[in-house]
């Protein structure tokens, strides 16, 4: 089974860094996925990692350690807009398991 | 370009009634489907998934069930709704084969069992 762990909420200020972690604990691997969802919309696609370092995309870097069963996700120059739910995903041959999410609120 | 659609958008429906929520993808062809649920505030949590036509895998034991009665269309039903059916239901597809395949999800049905 797939177990994965983030923060429930973090809050930061416009303008500043977030970085949201992720661990997780899989029977299999296929790479690690963030996905992005603000509230009453559907998740929109983020970044993909499979292989171990960072992968950058704009304001927005992902981290993948395998061995150590973590990821993060770091927002730079934060913006209101970017106040939304953050949700961590495995990937497993043909499923993708998510977890919880973590919300973030960027305040003025 | 592929595009994915789910319908309906919004639906309140009373205690053991029926349910029918319909999604479509067009561009793709043998995409592998999925159904979604997030409750209030929760994760989404995988409900089923589909390889190809007519074949489906169940995740989680409940009184749901879906279909795949073409090649991008995918069914979610129940007979008797439930209280705790309540939440948001997304279909998502994502390609058949190879790695760093995304999900692409709909737009998302929120269903009140009431």
């Amino acid at each position: 089974g797939q177990n994965i762990d983030q923060p429930t909420e973090m809050t930061a200020t416009e303008g500043a860094i977030v970085q949201i972690n992720c661990t997780y604990q899989t029977s299999g691997f296929n790479g690690l996925f963030w996905y992005q969802q603000h509230a009453g919309e559907a998740p929109t696609f983020l970044s993909y990692n499979v292989l171990d370092g960072l992968e950058e995309k704009g304001r927005f870097s992902s981290f993948l350690s395998r061995s150590k069963g973590y990821s993060y996700l770091l927002l730079k120059e934060l913006q209101m807009k970017d106040s939304a739910s953050y949700l961590c995903a495995v990937a497993n041959d043909y499923k993708l398991s998510f977890g919880a999410g973590t919300t973030v609120t960027v305040r003025a | 370009s592929q595009t994915i659609h789910q319908w309906p958008a919004t639906l309140v429906q009373p205690v053991g009634s029926p349910l029918s929520l319909e999604c479509t993808v067009e561009g793709t062809s043998n995409p592998n489907l999925y159904w979604y649920r997030q409750a209030a505030g929760r994760g989404l949590q995988l409900l089923f998934y589909s390889v190809g036509i007519g074949q489906i895998s169940s995740e989680v034991p409940q009184n749901l069930s879906a279909s795949r009665p073409q090649d991008r269309q995918f069914i979610l039903s129940s007979k008797k709704l439930l209280l705790s059916d309540s939440g948001f239901y997304l279909c998502a597809w994502r390609l058949a084969g190879g790695s760093g395949r995304e999900l692409f999800f709909g737009e998302g049905s929120r269903l009140t069992v009431l």
